[in-house]
C-alpha cells in the first residue's frame, strides 16, 4: 500500500494521559497536514509541514498539542494531558507542493477516545 | 473571512435517483475547488478538482460544476447506488504561500434501497 498510513487506527486513553499518533505520508510528498474531525463536521486544520519545517499552526493547536516531522518523512502528533474534548478522528494528509494542483491524499485516520 | 458552506446538511434519496449537492464559498484569492467523498470512519477520498477556468468535470457518475463568478459549485450524482452513502465535502484552496485548504462541513447522503 503506497498511500498515507496512520497508526494506530483506534486509541482509547484515560483523561490526563499522553498519546502519540504517527503518520507515514506518500513517499515523494513534501507536504504533510494534520486535521481533527468531530462527528458530523468537516475536518479542521491543525498544522502542516513542508519537508521538516512546520509552516503553519492553527489556533486549535493548544500548548498540549505538538507535532514533529524530524526528517521530512513521517510525522508524529502528540497530545499531552488528554481531555475528553480531545476525542475525535485525527486525519493526516500529504501532498506534493507544486504550482497549481496541490491535491491532498488522506490516511484512514486515528480515532481517539478519551474516557 | 474565507468560508465554505454546503447544503443540504443531509439528504436521503432512493437508490437509482439523482441528486445535487451545493457548495458556496467566499475564499479569495481562489486557487481550486475539490469535492471529497468520506465514508463513515474513513479518510476523505478526492472525487474531482477544478480550477478557475473549468466549469464542469465528470468522474463516472459524479459531475461537478463550478461558477467562479457566483462562487458556487455543485456535485451531481447520477443513478445513485447504495455505495454512494457517505459525506461529501467541498474544499476550496486559497492562493498563497501555504495553499491552505478551507473545508465545508459536508453533506451527509444516505441512499435507501
Amino acid at each position: 500500500d503506497t498511500g498515507v498510513s496512520q497508526n494506530p487506527r483506534h486509541k482509547i486513553t484515560k483523561r490526563g494521559q499522553n498519546v502519540t499518533f504517527r503518520c507515514d505520508p506518500i513517499s515523494e510528498h513534501n507536504r504533510l497536514y494534520w486535521y481533527r474531525q468531530t462527528l458530523g463536521q468537516g475536518p479542521e486544520f491543525l498544522t502542516y509541514f513542508q519537508n521538516e519545517a512546520q509552516l503553519e499552526k492553527s489556533r486549535l493547536l493548544s500548548d498540549r498539542f505538538s507535532a514533529e516531522r524530524p526528517k521530512g518523512s513521517f510525522s508524529t502528533l502528540e497530545i499531552q494531558r488528554t481531555e475528553q474534548g480531545d476525542s475525535a478522528m485525527y486525519l493526516c494528509a500529504s501532498s506534493l507542493a507544486r504550482q497549481g494542483d496541490t491535491e491532498a491524499f488522506f490516511g484512514q485516520g486515528t480515532r481517539l477516545t478519551v474516557v | 473571512k474565507n468560508q465554505v458552506e454546503q447544503s443540504p446538511q443531509s439528504l436521503i434519496i432512493l437508490e437509482g435517483k439523482n441528486c445535487t449537492l451545493q457548495c458556496n464559498y467566499t475564499v479569495s484569492p481562489f486557487s481550486n475547488l475539490r469535492w471529497y467523498k468520506q465514508d463513515t470512519g474513513r479518510g476523505p477520498v478526492s472525487l474531482t478538482i477544478m480550477t478557475f477556468s473549468e466549469n464542469t468535470k465528470s468522474n463516472g457518475r459524479y459531475t461537478a460544476t463550478l461558477d467562479a463568478d457566483t462562487k458556487q459549485s455543485s456535485l451531481h450524482i447520477t443513478a445513485s447506488q447504495l455505495s454512494d452513502s457517505a459525506s461529501y465535502i467541498c474544499v476550496v484552496s486559497a492562493k498563497g504561500s501555504n495553499y491552505q485548504l478551507i473545508w465545508g462541513a459536508g453533506t451527509k447522503l444516505i441512499i435507501k434501497p
